[in-house]
């Protein structure tokens, strides 16, 4: 099973909401990311938890805030979001960070008015 | 660093015909490179990997990729493209060594004609 999980699917939000976005697998993989995907574009990685330590890229704004409660759960807490934060953000989890494959969760489209 | 890049952000062809994405990688070090297909407001799923065994990889839904070391090559083929094939096609780079990143290419919007 290569299955990662996301919810919601969709996400409405206004400027000043608070909102928080879920991911989960349960293949043991030890790296969790996440990716922002604007239309017509690659994914963009945000960050990885590594055996739940963060790595954080650095031109990510701190209204994004990765939580990692356990090997298998990871959160993308949002706060004071811009309309330009709208998006569809990946998740994904591989065995190990770096070269193992990275299986990705189907995405929850966001949009911020 | 690392980078790939793919020739032709739309590629159309007739159902039945040959499919033939195009994918050029830079890397100091040996590479590790993917594709990932995504269909419209999906993720991204695997179709193959190429990890340094063989060069020709083959991967789901009868796609296949050639790594060809001397062009900095791994061109996506699937020899007859079916209507389902309509998606967006992402190859992706990645290295054996320390943390790297999974660098994606720009993808390939590829249109099925009936």
């Amino acid at each position: 099973d290569t299955e990662v999980t996301q919810t919601p699917k969709h996400l409405v939000m206004g400027m000043t909401n608070k909102k928080s976005l879920k991911c989960e697998q349960h293949m043991g993989h030890r790296a969790m990311y996440w990716y922002k995907q604007k239309a017509k574009k690659p994914p963009e990685l945000m960050f990885v938890y590594s055996y739940e330590k963060l790595s954080i890229n650095e031109s990510v704004p701190s209204r994004f805030s990765p939580e990692c409660p356990n090997s298998s759960l990871l959160n993308l807490h949002l706060h004071a979001l811009q309309p330009e934060d709208s998006a569809l953000y990946l998740c994904a989890s591989s065995q190990e960070r770096g070269r193992d494959t990275q299986y990705f969760g189907p995405g929850t489209r966001l949009t911020v008015l | 660093a690392q980078s790939v890049t793919q020739l032709g952000s739309h590629v159309s062809v007739s159902e039945g015909a040959l499919v033939l994405l195009r994918c050029n990688y830079s890397s100091s070090v040996p590479p590790y490179l993917f594709w990932y297909v995504q269909y419209p407001n999906q993720g991204l799923q695997l179709l193959l990997k190429y990890t340094s065994a063989a060069t020709l990889v083959k991967g789901i839904n009868g796609f296949e990729a050639e790594f060809k070391k001397s062009e900095t090559s791994f061109h996506l083929t699937k020899p007859s493209a079916h209507m389902s094939d309509a998606a967006e096609y992402f190859c992706a780079v990645t290295s054996n060594f320390g943390n790297e990143k999974l660098t994606f290419g720009t993808g390939t919007r590829l249109t099925i004609i009936p």
